[in-house]
């Protein structure tokens, strides 16, 4: 079942810039994380945020949890060409194995 | 750091042919996972596995089977390939993590599987 759904499907931005990318969820969750996947690689956790969390930071990411809105946002400051990747939102329902999205392909141009 | 390696990168079988995919871990966790990933769909989980011995259907079992007969090692097989099982597959594991839960996943580089 398709619980985390990130959007936008790609983005492309130059270096330097804040890259935007939200996930929404269905269901109740404990904890919400987001990978990134580089191309033909396998994903690497970069971020986890619990449901009792509204914000995180972690180095140039910044995480946003709203339950009552049920999405969550990753943000990258000051992107390099080496933050192009797929990034993943994983929900995780208490007890329950953990639900990837489809992913958002970002694309930092030099 | 936790290392997770899958025994190849590329493989390319016949359709009929039992494959086998073979994933090992070295940081002594009890959760296992094989997911398969397809452009749009993101990742789906096809077996898990929380003990030596124990497995549990995913989302999608249908023409899948798993083998845990050591902590460190879980093995997908595919009874009789067939073309759209063409894909690639990742493996992931995570500690057992009681309070809170949080099972952060470990994924290996992924094998990218062809079913000619």
């Amino acid at each position: 079942s398709q619980q985390g759904e990130e959007d936008p499907q790609a983005l492309s931005i130059q270096e330097g810039e804040n890259a935007t990318m939200n996930c929404s969820y269905k269901t109740s969750i404990n904890n919400l994380q987001w990978y990134r996947q580089n191309s033909g690689r396998g994903l690497v956790h970069l971020i986890l945020i619990r449901s009792n969390e509204r914000e995180k930071h972690s180095g140039r990411l910044r995480v946003t949890l709203d339950t009552s809105k049920k999405s969550s946002s990753l943000l990258i400051t000051a992107s390099r060409a080496a933050d192009t990747a797929s990034y993943f939102c994983a929900t995780n329902n208490y007890g329950q194995n953990f639900v990837f999205g489809p992913g958002t392909r970002l694309s930092v141009l030099p | 750091d936790v290392k997770v390696t899958q025994s190849s990168r590329y493989l390319v079988k016949r359709t009929g042919e039992k494959v086998f995919l073979e994933c090992v871990q070295d940081m002594d966790h009890e959760n296992m996972f094989w997911y398969r990933q397809d452009p749009g769909l993101g990742l789906r989980l096809i077996y898990f596995s929380y003990d030596v011995k124990m497995k549990e259907k995913g989302d999608i079992p249908e023409g899948y089977s798993v083998s845990r007969e050591k902590k460190e090692r879980f093995s997908l097989i595919l009874e009789s390939a067939s073309t759209n099982q063409t894909s690639m597959y990742l493996c992931a594991s995570s500690r057992r993590d009681r309070r809170p839960k949080t099972d952060t996943q470990y994924f290996g580089p992924g094998t990218r599987l062809t079913v000619l």
